[in-house]
């Protein structure tokens, strides 16, 4: 069965560059979570899209910013970089209506 | 909005034990539920969800868990601990709305030693 893509599944970036994550959700799935994980931490809710639209805003930086496209994909795009930005970033999808919330195997950014 | 309360951030059990993680939750409306289990570098892999029905709700390796409104917890547990469940375990809670996000809760640590 199709699972949650997300790329690339590594990342090292310096201080103050940027870096752009991909999410791409199972077919037919219309909303699309992302959440950041520190070492050791739960996953912290980071913005969600329904039907291409902000639905649900959670403990995103102002630095970072999100977009989902017609083919339902998203793109969480993150602007200088910070040390404490170093962290598994997941992304969910799951279609509205529906109860089951899947994760992607994450994207491991690492700020250096 | 939602919240999850794990309590206790570690447990240890032998093998062959029982485990019991707990998990209270605060939502004004009728909420859904979710267990997830956390290997060290991996994704979040779901156990078990209560969305409406049946409170007892049963899901992959052994594991269960029961929603009691009245207490407000969806406690996961299994007969029968096993090495390979160590691991990170994590309550979530969300509602039936769209575009509502899952929120998860602080996380517990099951250790299981032989």
């Amino acid at each position: 069965a199709a699972g949650v893509i997300q790329s690339p599944r590594h990342l090292i970036k310096e201080k103050r560059e940027t870096a752009t994550l991909k999410c791409y959700p199972i077919p037919r799935h219309d909303t699309v979570y992302w959440y950041q994980q520190g070492p050791g931490q739960d996953p912290q809710f980071l913005i969600s899209f329904y039907e291409k639209m902000q639905s649900d805003k959670g403990s995103i930086p102002d630095r970072f910013s999100a977009q989902q496209f017609s083919d339902y994909h998203s793109e969480l795009n993150m602007s200088s970089l910070e040390l404490g930005d170093s962290a598994l970033y997941f992304c969910a999808s799951r279609r509205q209506g529906g109860y089951g919330y899947t994760f992607g195997s994450g994207t491991r950014l690492t700020v250096v | 909005a939602q919240s999850v309360t794990q309590l206790g951030s570690h447990v240890s059990v032998s093998e062959g034990a029982l485990v019991l993680l707990r998990c209270n939750y605060s939502s004004s409306v009728p909420p859904y539920l979710f267990w997830y289990v956390q290997y060290p570098n991996q994704g979040l892999q779901l156990l078990l969800k209560y969305t409406t029905g049946a409170t007892l709700v049963k899901g992959i390796n052994g594991f269960e868990a029961e929603f009691k409104k009245s207490e407000t917890s969806f406690h996961l547990t299994k007969p029968s601990a096993h090495m390979s469940d160590a691991a990170e375990y994590f309550c979530a809670v969300t509602i039936n709305q769209a575009g509502t996000a899952l929120i998860f809760g602080k996380g517990t640590t099951l250790s299981v030693s032989s």
